[in-house]
């Protein structure tokens, strides 16, 4: 069985801290994707990464695609309560599936 | 704004009732995926459709059906309603027959009593 483990389950931080949460599994995807999803609401896509060793920049949020494609990374900096969110990482095995990780859960305090 | 609509917002029924879910997808997206997501808990495969054809399932109830209409809308069907059906139910869609990106909508939150 394919898994995707997400870690940590929850995070609650202060503003202004870093973070970097991890999504990990022992098969090679073709792609990976983080979405964040705010409660109530539909995962919006932050991000799709390809090649191995990716790194990805969007404002304080560095997305970073494992050399073997087996594993990505997370990082905030300088979290903000806007930031709240479950994150969710999907990894797309190239047979045409997509398999989900359970999610990060992050709670940032003002 | 992802591009896939799903309608209603928001359901209130009651135990044993049947309800019906819709979706479209993104303009040009052929596959259709449902996902249950209950209080707190991560996202819950259900089905998915491509181009009008079952193409995989997940833990999907035999209580529930879904299907994809020519104009590729899909439906999805909670029959014998339970409480513990109560939850939110997404859509995504995708431009392939899977392992693509996939964009979700905002959801449809039931609420069974």
């Amino acid at each position: 069985t394919q898994l995707l483990e997400q870690s940590p389950q929850f995070l609650s931080i202060q503003e202004g801290e870093n973070l970097t949460v991890y999504c990990n599994s022992s098969s090679v995807f073709s792609s990976l994707q983080w979405y964040r999803q705010e409660p109530g609401e539909g995962p919006v896509l932050l991000v799709t990464v390809v090649t191995g060793g990716e790194v990805k920049k969007l404002k304080r949020l560095t997305f970073q695609f494992g050399d073997a494609r087996k594993d990505s990374s997370l990082h905030i900096t300088a979290a903000q309560p806007g930031d709240t969110g479950l994150y969710l990482c999907a990894g797309d095995t190239g047979g045409f599936k997509t398999i989900f990780g359970a999610g990060t859960r992050l709670f940032v305090k003002a | 704004d992802s591009g896939v609509t799903q309608t209603p917002k928001h359901l209130i029924t009651a135990t044993g009732q049947r309800v019906t879910l819709r979706c479209s997808p993104r303009s040009g997206d052929l596959s259709v995926y449902w996902y249950q997501q209950s209080l707190d808990q991560g996202l819950q495969f259900l089905i998915q459709y491509y181009n009008g054809e079952e193409r995989a399932k997940g833990n999907i109830l035999e209580r529930f059906s879904a299907q994809q209409f020519p104009d590729l809308h899909s439906e999805l069907n909670l029959s014998s309603l339970e409480l513990g059906d109560s939850a939110l139910y997404f859509c995504a869609s995708s431009s392939g027959a899977g392992g693509e990106t996939q964009y979700f909508g905002p959801g449809t939150r039931l609420l069974v009593l």
